[in-house]
């Protein structure tokens, strides 16, 4: 059964810091890993989109890792700002259509 | 661009009722997908639709049903609610079964009383 962890739970800097969001998954056998953002009470907002054929992923200041044969990804924040106060989800799919999310990341950045 | 609807955006239940969520996804996606999320909790999925047909199912309770329509907009029906039921309800859809991104709705939030 796939578990997936991440860490920090939480993680609190103050602004313009660089950062790094950890995940890990115990099934290497994965199609593709997402990361996304969710503000309080809101949706789920995808960030960036790794397939398993690839090492990473860049969108402006952020940038995503996959090593799929450690079973990790590593979401990297630039120069992080207030608006980057969040929870951080990482998602996993295996063979069947389900996204297995982990328990998430809750950063804030303050001024 | 466009994003996935969900109506309603917030329900207020009260035991026993049921209640319909309706989900309308990108333009062009074929497939759909529920999850819910309990307070405090990660997204937990419940079910998918492929071109209509039922694809995946996952932990969805048998109170609960779910279709997708000949205009790939998809409806999660629930009955005989429980307090337990209590959560955010999110859809998302993507283009295809495989290695598609899937994008979310905004959820609705069901209270059940």
């Amino acid at each position: 059964k796939q578990e997936v962890t991440q860490i920090p739970a939480a993680l609190s800097v103050p602004e313009g810091e660089n950062l790094v969001l950890n995940c890990s998954f115990t099934d290497s056998a994965i199609y593709n890993l997402q990361w996304f953002r969710q503000d309080p009470g809101k949706g789920l907002t995808s960030l960036l989109l790794i397939q398993s054929s690839q090492r990473e992923q860049t969108s402006g200041r952020l940038n995503a890792s996959l090593d799929k044969s450690s079973g990790r990804s590593t979401l990297y924040i630039a120069a992080s700002q207030p608006g980057d106060s969040a929870t951080y989800l990482c998602a996993v799919k295996g063979g069947t259509d389900k996204l297995i999310f982990g328990t998430g990341t809750r950063l804030q950045v303050f001024p | 661009a466009a994003g996935v609807i969900q109506s309603p955006r917030h329900l207020i239940k009260e035991k026993r009722e049921t209640a319909t969520l309706k989900c309308y996804p990108i333009p062009r996606h074929d497939t759909v997908y529920w999850y819910q999320q309990g307070p405090g909790q990660d997204p937990q999925f419940l079910i998918s639709f492929y071109e209509k047909m039922q694809s995946d199912k996952g932990s969805i309770p048998d109170r609960f049903s779910a279709q997708q329509f000949s205009d790939y907009h998809s409806e999660l029906n629930m009955s005989s609610l429980e307090l337990g039921d209590s959560a955010l309800y999110f859809c998302a859809s993507s283009f295809g079964r495989g290695g598609g991104e899937q994008f979310f709705g905004p959820g609705t939030r069901l209270t059940v009383l």
